[in-house]
């Protein structure tokens, strides 16, 4: 079975904390994905990359970078925590960028700013 | 029971009965479309897919429809269980990087 990994569950952060979200996968899937979910607005994509070291905004990229240094491992990164950045994050995978296939998640990771 | 996607987020059906699930999608380009289902506290999890080539297709106790004249999608799950209750959401694939669009979901209650 694929297997994507967030590490972090549940954080705490501060406002102006720089916040790191790790994701792992394990099944050699080409596509990685950052999405945020909140109520009432479904999953945003925030980011994702299709190959080790490229990236491509989403739908809200504002206040957020990405790293794919390894295919397997896709971390969010917020420079500067904001309250409004409070959300579930969902971090997911695909095998292919070409070929339209399942899209694998996480268990997600809450984070909450205060 | 029936709801109607965005505009009826709660669905509460009877232990037993018959559910449905709608859900109306955006670009007539999308050829391939997921059902999740998202327990409380959980990442989504896969129900049924079904490709722009089909109409339907039959999974165990759930079945998808896709009506591409008007864009809509539904989700039937037979002999709902109170197992089933969680939050349902569809995706669409729009190419391109096989990215996905997702709708904002309905919350499936199972009254036992």
């Amino acid at each position: 079975d694929v297997k994507v990994t967030q590490s972090s569950r549940y954080l705490v952060k501060r406002t102006g904390e720089k916040v790191f979200l790790e994701c792992v996968q394990d099944m050699d899937h080409e596509n990685m994905f950052w999405y945020r979910q909140d109520p009432g607005l479904g999953l945003r994509l925030i980011y994702f990359s299709y190959d080790v070291k490229m990236k491509e905004k989403g739908d809200i990229p504002e206040g957020y970078s990405v790293s794919r240094e390894k295919k397997e491992r896709f971390s969010l990164i917020l420079e500067s925590a904001s309250t409004n950045q409070t959300s579930m994050y969902l971090c997911a995978s695909t095998l292919s960028r070409v070929v339209a296939g399942e899209l694998f998640f996480g268990e997600g990771s809450r984070l909450t700013v205060l | 029971g029936e709801s109607v996607g965005l505009h009826l987020p709660t669905l509460s059906v009877q232990e037993g009965d018959n559910s449905i699930i709608n859900c109306a999608y955006s670009n007539s380009a999308s050829d391939y479309f997921i059902w999740y289902k998202q327990e409380s506290g959980k990442g989504p999890q896969f129900i049924i897919d079904i490709r722009s080539n089909m109409d339907k297709r039959q999974g165990q106790r759930v079945t998808v429809l896709l009506n591409k004249t008007v864009k809509h999608l539904s989700l039937q799950i037979a002999a709902t269980q109170p197992g089933d209750s969680a939050v349902y959401f569809c995706a669409e694939n729009i190419g391109n990087f096989n990215k996905f669009y997702f709708g904002s979901g309905t919350k499936l209650n199972v009254k036992p």
